[in-house]
């Protein structure tokens, strides 16, 4: 019930196309949702995160897509660029007492070919 | 601003031998965390604190420990090294539950 599972484990997309990664949990009691980007030989780095009470969120290219009753979140990736080749992590977390612990799912090396 | 710092950023230890992996936070951050990365498993949480004096395991504590006697510095000790324990650790820390993390760059170990 702790997991979080995320597809694809790869993905290329051809520059200026959309880029998507999908997430999925169980623990109902998960209340908050970020992405991380990781480069190689780097820590990751948080990009966008939602809460539950929102359905959606935008920040530049980057989008998450919440959908609380089918228990998933998705990140879009606009207008993908080759900098944006990464290793792209969903993750979750309650945020209650002793919360923040974040869940990470597996996953996604994204490439994107110019 | 330092961050995250980890220290070292590669080890090789062989088998049964000991080390600490130090990890220090220059944000006044009370939460802090331990995650090893192993490839395609995404990261998987060691141990974290959420302050001076106070530690709790995470899914996977077995062959580590943690100290956390102040907010800077939370480090990581393997006993009795094991090939199992060949992975890639990133410390973290956070100033509150849903505040995004700031990693260190990792210490990459290989148990031989």
């Amino acid at each position: 019930q702790q997991q979080v599972k995320q597809s694809p484990q790869s993905l290329i997309v051809q520059k200026g196309g959309i880029s998507i990664i999908n997430c999925a949990y169980e623990n109902t009691a998960f209340d908050y949702f970020p992405w991380y980007q990781q480069f190689p030989g780097k820590g990751p780095a948080l990009l966008i995160a939602i809460r539950p009470d929102v359905s959606e969120k935008k920040e530049g290219r980057f989008t998450i897509s919440f959908n609380k009753s089918a228990k998933q979140f998705s990140l879009h990736i606009m207008d993908s660029q080759p900098g944006d080749s990464a290793t792209y992590f969903c993750a979750a977390s309650t945020t209650g007492n002793q919360g923040g612990k974040l869940i990470f799912g597996q996953g996604t090396e994204l490439s994107v070919k110019p | 601003n330092a961050g995250v710092t980890q220290t070292p950023k590669f080890r090789i230890l062989k088998i049964g031998q000991s080390m600490t992996l130090q990890c220090t936070q220059d944000m006044n951050h009370n939460y802090m965390y331990w995650y090893r990365q192993d490839p395609g498993m995404g990261l998987k949480l060691i141990y974290y604190s959420v302050g001076a004096g106070i530690t709790d395991k995470g899914e996977v504590p077995n062959g580590y420990n943690v100290s956390r006697s102040t907010t800077e510095d939370f480090p990581l000790r393997l006993e009795l090294a094991a090939p199992s324990q060949t992975s890639v650790y990133f410390c973290a820390s956070s100033y509150s539950p849903v505040g995004g993390y700031t990693f260190g760059s990792g210490t990459r170990l290989t148990v031989v």
